[in-house]
């Protein structure tokens, strides 16, 4: 399978613990972005990188939450001292280098739902 | 950004066509016009972008009129497998990366 993989799938924490969450993006795409997506809304952007680099980062995107993405490839996304207002499913995607014209096509992960109790 | 307004959900039976409509009466010129389709517990899915008049590929067809002030997602002889919410976006095409999701509308296929 050579989509965008995420790892957990799913993970359960309790209030105030950190959990840390892994994106693989497609090989040779160089942009990657994180959202948060919650029951019954549309995924909400949270940041985007190209390559290494941090371009990006929504207001969403408290001091708590902090992403990385070293050597351009595979990026990872820590919660510290997570809430119950945290919970929700968290959606890495990736796409190619930008087109000539039009917006590129972004391809999604399955995501990792996380529950804070 | 461009904000988009659609349909909060639509019922449909198998083998109907169904047209999905959303508006963006603010839409730049460089925007084009993108729709996604999520199923249950999985990330968003491209379906078809456009700019200007009708694009068609495999799954649907996208209409835009000459103002471009709305779109519309038409999903030829759906099936039940096509339940799904679907999304209309419009895209900084100058600047800002990520995409923008509204609230999507939600359509239900019955047997």
């Amino acid at each position: 399978d050579t989509g965008v993989s995420q790892d957990p799938r799913h993970k359960i924490t309790k209030r105030g613990q950190n959990v840390t969450f892994r994106c693989d993006p497609i090989s040779e795409h160089n942009r990657l972005y994180w959202y948060r997506q919650t029951l019954g809304q549309g995924p909400e952007f949270l940041t985007y990188f190209q390559n290494e680099a941090q371009l990006e980062k929504s207001r969403l995107l408290s001091d708590r939450f902090s992403a990385e993405r070293p050597k351009g490839s595979f990026s990872t996304l820590e919660i510290q001292r997570t809430e119950q207002g945290d919970s929700a499913m968290y959606l890495c995607a990736s796409s190619p280098v930008e087109k000539a014209s039009g917006m590129y096509e972004q391809y999604f992960g399955p995501g990792t739902r996380l529950t804070v109790t | 950004l461009a904000k988009t307004t659609q349909p909060i959900s639509m019922d449909s039976y198998e083998g109907q066509e169904v047209n999905i409509t959303c508006s963006h009466n603010n839409i730049a010129t460089n925007d084009y016009i993108t729709w996604y389709q999520q199923f249950p517990s999985q990330g968003p899915r491209f379906i078809i972008q456009g700019y200007k008049t009708k694009v068609t590929n495999e799954v649907a067809s996208l209409f835009i009129p000459a103002d471009r002030k709305s779109s519309t997602l038409s999903l030829p002889r759906v099936s039940l497998s096509d339940t799904a919410v679907y999304y209309c976006l419009v895209g900084d095409g100058a600047g800002r990366r990520a995409l923008t999701f509204g609230s999507g509308t939600r359509l239900q296929v019955q047997p």
